[in-house]
Protein backbone atom coordinates (compact mmCIF):
# COMPACT_ATOMS: atom_id res chain seq x y z
CA UNK A 1 0.00 0.00 0.00
CA UNK A 2 1.40 3.78 -0.83
CA UNK A 3 2.21 5.81 2.26
CA UNK A 4 2.52 9.62 2.42
CA UNK A 5 5.22 11.06 5.00
CA UNK A 6 5.04 14.43 6.37
CA UNK A 7 7.84 15.20 8.52
CA UNK A 8 7.33 18.50 9.97
CA UNK A 9 4.32 18.23 12.49
CA UNK A 10 5.06 22.62 12.75
CA UNK A 11 6.55 24.90 10.99
CA UNK A 12 6.63 29.06 10.96
CA UNK A 13 8.15 31.61 9.17
CA UNK A 14 8.11 35.46 8.66
CA UNK A 15 5.58 37.11 6.83
CA UNK A 16 7.09 37.73 2.95
CA UNK A 17 9.84 35.10 3.48
CA UNK A 18 9.95 31.40 2.23
CA UNK A 19 9.21 28.15 3.20
CA UNK A 20 9.65 24.91 2.34
CA UNK A 21 7.37 21.67 3.32
CA UNK A 22 8.66 18.36 3.05
CA UNK A 23 6.53 15.41 1.76
CA UNK A 24 7.92 11.55 0.79
CA UNK A 25 5.79 8.68 -0.24
CA UNK A 26 6.38 5.21 -1.19
CA UNK A 27 5.27 3.34 -4.13
CA UNK A 28 6.12 0.59 -6.55
CA UNK A 29 3.98 2.54 -9.26
CA UNK A 30 4.68 4.04 -11.92
CA UNK A 31 1.82 6.20 -12.78
CA UNK A 32 0.61 8.34 -10.27
CA UNK A 33 -0.44 12.35 -8.96
CA UNK A 34 0.90 14.30 -6.34
CA UNK A 35 -1.05 17.16 -4.73
CA UNK A 36 -0.79 19.17 -1.92
CA UNK A 37 -4.04 20.89 -0.06
CA UNK A 38 -4.54 23.72 2.45
CA UNK A 39 -6.76 22.72 5.12
CA UNK A 40 -7.70 26.33 6.95
CA UNK A 41 -9.48 26.40 10.39
CA UNK A 42 -12.64 26.06 8.07
CA UNK A 43 -11.93 22.60 7.36
CA UNK A 44 -12.61 22.72 3.77
CA UNK A 45 -9.48 20.98 1.85
CA UNK A 46 -8.44 23.65 -0.87
CA UNK A 47 -6.14 22.16 -3.68
CA UNK A 48 -2.92 24.45 -4.06
CA UNK A 49 -1.15 22.91 -6.57
CA UNK A 50 -0.79 19.22 -8.43
CA UNK A 51 2.08 17.26 -10.37
CA UNK A 52 1.65 14.34 -12.92
CA UNK A 53 4.39 11.59 -11.99
CA UNK A 54 5.30 11.53 -15.95
CA UNK A 55 6.41 15.28 -16.20
CA UNK A 56 9.26 16.03 -15.24
CA UNK A 57 8.59 20.07 -14.97
CA UNK A 58 8.29 21.16 -11.30
CA UNK A 59 4.74 22.72 -11.14
CA UNK A 60 4.03 26.05 -10.21
CA UNK A 61 1.22 28.10 -9.28
CA UNK A 62 2.10 31.89 -8.58
CA UNK A 63 3.64 31.57 -5.27
CA UNK A 64 3.84 28.18 -4.83
CA UNK A 65 5.82 25.48 -6.19
CA UNK A 66 6.78 22.28 -5.72
CA UNK A 67 10.54 20.09 -6.01
CA UNK A 68 9.46 16.98 -7.39
CA UNK A 69 12.61 14.09 -7.18
CA UNK A 70 10.75 10.98 -8.59
CA UNK A 71 13.80 9.03 -8.00
CA UNK A 72 13.73 9.87 -4.07
CA UNK A 73 9.96 9.91 -4.05
CA UNK A 74 10.29 13.17 -2.50
CA UNK A 75 7.50 16.50 -3.41
CA UNK A 76 8.54 19.45 -1.37
CA UNK A 77 6.30 22.46 -1.52
CA UNK A 78 7.41 25.79 -1.45
CA UNK A 79 5.46 28.91 -0.73
CA UNK A 80 7.42 32.29 -1.45
CA UNK A 81 6.21 35.87 -0.18
CA UNK A 82 4.63 34.03 2.68
CA UNK A 83 1.43 36.13 3.40
CA UNK A 84 -0.94 35.88 7.17
CA UNK A 85 -3.67 33.86 4.74
CA UNK A 86 -0.99 31.79 3.89
CA UNK A 87 -1.24 29.89 7.59
CA UNK A 88 -3.22 26.86 7.53
CA UNK A 89 -3.09 22.46 7.60
CA UNK A 90 -0.70 21.75 4.94
CA UNK A 91 -1.15 17.87 3.34
CA UNK A 92 0.38 15.90 1.00
CA UNK A 93 -1.60 13.58 -1.21
CA UNK A 94 -0.87 10.72 -3.28
CA UNK A 95 -2.94 9.21 -6.24
CA UNK A 96 -2.88 6.18 -7.75
CA UNK A 97 -3.01 6.57 -11.72
CA UNK A 98 -5.78 3.33 -11.56
CA UNK A 99 -6.72 4.43 -8.49
CA UNK A 100 -9.23 7.06 -7.22
CA UNK A 101 -8.75 7.50 -3.43
CA UNK A 102 -6.27 10.14 -2.21
CA UNK A 103 -4.16 8.93 0.40
CA UNK A 104 -2.81 11.88 2.83
CA UNK A 105 0.19 12.12 4.94
CA UNK A 106 -0.42 13.55 8.40
CA UNK A 107 -0.01 17.16 7.88
CA UNK A 108 2.05 20.31 8.80
CA UNK A 109 0.73 23.31 10.69
CA UNK A 110 1.91 26.53 8.95
CA UNK A 111 2.07 29.37 10.83
CA UNK A 112 2.91 33.29 9.72
CA UNK A 113 4.53 35.58 12.01
CA UNK A 114 3.80 38.91 11.22
CA UNK B 1 -23.35 27.70 -3.75
CA UNK B 2 -21.29 26.49 -6.75
CA UNK B 3 -19.06 24.49 -4.10
CA UNK B 4 -19.64 20.94 -2.32
CA UNK B 5 -22.75 21.05 0.60
CA UNK B 6 -22.43 18.95 3.53
CA UNK B 7 -24.76 18.82 6.71
CA UNK B 8 -25.39 19.40 9.47
CA UNK B 9 -21.92 21.31 10.40
CA UNK B 10 -21.79 20.05 13.98
CA UNK B 11 -23.41 16.53 15.25
CA UNK B 12 -23.89 15.38 18.55
CA UNK B 13 -24.61 12.23 19.47
CA UNK B 14 -25.25 9.76 21.99
CA UNK B 15 -22.49 6.22 22.23
CA UNK B 16 -25.22 3.99 20.39
CA UNK B 17 -27.42 6.03 18.35
CA UNK B 18 -27.37 5.96 14.85
CA UNK B 19 -26.37 9.02 12.96
CA UNK B 20 -26.61 10.31 9.14
CA UNK B 21 -24.39 12.86 7.14
CA UNK B 22 -25.37 14.36 4.02
CA UNK B 23 -23.36 15.64 1.04
CA UNK B 24 -24.40 17.07 -1.87
CA UNK B 25 -21.80 17.38 -4.43
CA UNK B 26 -20.87 19.71 -7.25
CA UNK B 27 -23.89 19.37 -10.15
CA UNK B 28 -22.04 17.28 -13.02
CA UNK B 29 -19.46 15.83 -11.01
CA UNK B 30 -19.57 12.02 -11.03
CA UNK B 31 -17.40 10.72 -8.73
CA UNK B 32 -18.23 10.91 -5.17
CA UNK B 33 -15.94 10.43 -1.93
CA UNK B 34 -16.16 10.22 1.55
CA UNK B 35 -13.01 10.68 4.29
CA UNK B 36 -12.55 10.04 7.82
CA UNK B 37 -10.76 12.85 9.42
CA UNK B 38 -9.48 11.94 13.49
CA UNK B 39 -8.25 15.22 15.05
CA UNK B 40 -4.86 16.23 14.31
CA UNK B 41 -4.53 13.69 11.59
CA UNK B 42 -4.76 13.68 8.16
CA UNK B 43 -8.08 12.58 6.22
CA UNK B 44 -8.25 8.97 5.51
CA UNK B 45 -10.33 7.06 2.86
CA UNK B 46 -14.17 5.81 3.30
CA UNK B 47 -15.51 4.77 0.20
CA UNK B 48 -16.14 6.03 -3.52
CA UNK B 49 -19.32 6.26 -5.76
CA UNK B 50 -19.10 6.74 -9.37
CA UNK B 51 -22.66 7.82 -10.12
CA UNK B 52 -24.85 5.70 -7.68
CA UNK B 53 -22.50 3.20 -7.77
CA UNK B 54 -20.41 2.22 -4.97
CA UNK B 55 -17.35 1.38 -6.13
CA UNK B 56 -14.72 1.27 -3.52
CA UNK B 57 -15.47 1.03 -0.04
CA UNK B 58 -12.56 -0.99 1.20
CA UNK B 59 -11.74 1.99 3.87
CA UNK B 60 -15.21 1.71 5.91
CA UNK B 61 -14.02 0.78 9.45
CA UNK B 62 -16.66 -1.80 10.29
CA UNK B 63 -20.16 -3.11 9.10
CA UNK B 64 -21.57 -0.23 11.08
CA UNK B 65 -20.99 2.20 8.48
CA UNK B 66 -22.92 2.51 5.65
CA UNK B 67 -22.95 4.77 2.50
CA UNK B 68 -25.41 4.80 -0.50
CA UNK B 69 -26.03 7.35 -3.24
CA UNK B 70 -29.10 6.33 -4.78
CA UNK B 71 -29.75 8.87 -7.70
CA UNK B 72 -26.28 9.47 -8.42
CA UNK B 73 -26.27 12.31 -6.52
CA UNK B 74 -26.45 13.72 -3.29
CA UNK B 75 -25.32 10.97 -0.31
CA UNK B 76 -25.63 9.45 2.87
CA UNK B 77 -23.31 8.64 5.05
CA UNK B 78 -25.10 6.61 7.91
CA UNK B 79 -23.38 5.35 11.10
CA UNK B 80 -25.21 2.57 13.07
CA UNK B 81 -24.85 2.02 16.95
CA UNK B 82 -21.56 4.70 17.03
CA UNK B 83 -18.87 4.50 19.65
CA UNK B 84 -16.62 6.50 20.72
CA UNK B 85 -13.68 6.02 18.35
CA UNK B 86 -16.50 7.14 15.29
CA UNK B 87 -15.02 10.89 16.50
CA UNK B 88 -14.14 12.68 13.55
CA UNK B 89 -14.69 15.24 10.72
CA UNK B 90 -16.19 13.84 8.40
CA UNK B 91 -15.24 14.96 4.61
CA UNK B 92 -17.34 14.32 1.54
CA UNK B 93 -15.20 15.23 -2.11
CA UNK B 94 -16.76 15.32 -5.76
CA UNK B 95 -15.00 15.31 -8.58
CA UNK B 96 -15.88 15.83 -12.44
CA UNK B 97 -15.09 13.02 -14.19
CA UNK B 98 -13.65 9.59 -13.53
CA UNK B 99 -11.83 8.90 -16.96
CA UNK B 100 -8.46 11.26 -15.92
CA UNK B 101 -6.83 10.69 -12.46
CA UNK B 102 -5.39 14.15 -12.79
CA UNK B 103 -8.75 15.44 -11.80
CA UNK B 104 -8.88 17.87 -8.90
CA UNK B 105 -11.07 16.81 -5.77
CA UNK B 106 -12.94 19.11 -4.50
CA UNK B 107 -13.98 19.21 -0.67
CA UNK B 108 -17.12 20.31 1.49
CA UNK B 109 -16.70 21.57 4.39
CA UNK B 110 -17.01 18.76 6.42
CA UNK B 111 -19.33 17.43 9.65
CA UNK B 112 -17.72 17.27 12.79
CA UNK B 113 -18.90 14.33 14.85
CA UNK B 114 -18.72 14.06 18.59
CA UNK B 115 -19.70 10.54 20.39
CA UNK B 116 -20.52 11.45 24.21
Amino acid sequence: AQTVTQSQPEMSVQEAETVTLSCTYDTSESDYYLFWYKQPPSRQMILVIRQEAYKQQNATENRFSVNFQKAAKSFSLKISDSQLGDAAMYFCAYRSGVDQKLVFGQGTRLTINP
Amino acid sequence: GAGVSQSPRYKVAKRGQDVALRCDPISGHVSLFWYQQALGQGPEFLTYFQNEAQLDKSGLPSDRFFAERPEGSVSTLKIQRTQQEDSAVYLCASSFWTGMSNQPQHFGDGTRLSIL
